[in-house]
């Protein structure tokens, strides 16, 4: 069964507005994280944001926030007024367990391919 | 050079062949991790080491891959037999460890191609 599900292959958005990508996931374990990554066309894996299982706040790093819905499991990035350097592809992906038990492995969804169009 | 980084950036092999591919983690990260993309897919987790703890392999696909991490730095992940499927990117992290959720920094991926 699939851990990360993005549903999304692709998305084309207008330069300046906000776009939100989504992502849902399934787990048992109580103590879990979730992480968004982006990668451009040269290929590295840029961190955007993180939110862990107990955390009672929405995460947020500038133009990014995690729309993080528990009862629905699921955990949408949204970016505000997109610019053209956004387009990506953007992977969710969650850790399982915690960190002080050492888990640490990732698991990624397929990813969405973000265009923003000038 | 404050990143990981990973040689070679490319590698083109013949079927059959042994590879090694090197990771060289930010300096202090304990933890390192080995990473497959194959070609407009997400990232299937191999293997993953956390100083001198015994490694999580769960990830490994056959026991044609294996990995290794000397002096709890460089790591090297060897394919041996390459086979085309393992046509892939093959990305290497590293991360600090201590109970807070602290991100894992990626290198740049070295591109296998078994032809």
């Amino acid at each position: 069964a699939q851990k990360i599900t993005q549903t999304q292959p692709g998305m084309f958005v207008q330069e300046k507005e906000a776009v939100t990508l989504d992502c849902t996931y399934d787990t048992s374990d109580p103590s879990y994280g979730l992480f968004w990554y982006k990668q451009p066309s040269s290929g590295e894996m840029i961190f955007l944001i993180y939110q862990g299982s107990y955390d009672q706040q929405n995460a947020t790093e500038g133009r990014y926030s995690l729309n993080f819905q528990k009862a629905r499991k699921s955990a949408n990035l949204v970016i505000s007024a997109s610019q053209l350097g956004d387009s990506a592809m953007y992977f969710c992906a969650m850790r399982e367990g915690s960190f002080a038990q050492g888990a640490q492995k990732l698991v990624f969804g397929q990813g969405t391919r973000l265009t923003i169009n000038p | 050079g404050a990143g990981v980084s990973q040689s070679p950036s490319n590698k083109v092999t013949e079927k059959g062949k042994d590879v090694e591919l090197r990771c060289d983690p930010i300096s202090g990260h304990t933890a390192l991790y080995w990473y497959r993309q194959s070609l407009g897919q997400g990232l299937e987790f191999l293997i993953y080491f956390q100083g001198n703890s015994a490694p999580d392999k769960s990830g490994l696909p056959s026991d044609r891959f294996s990995a290794e991490r000397t002096g709890g730095s460089v790591s090297t992940l060897t394919i041996q037999r390459t086979q085309q499927e393992d046509s892939a990117v093959y990305l290497c992290a590293s991360s600090l460890v201590g109970g807070v959720p602290y991100e894992q920094y990626f290198g740049p991926g070295t591109r296998l191609t078994v032809t």
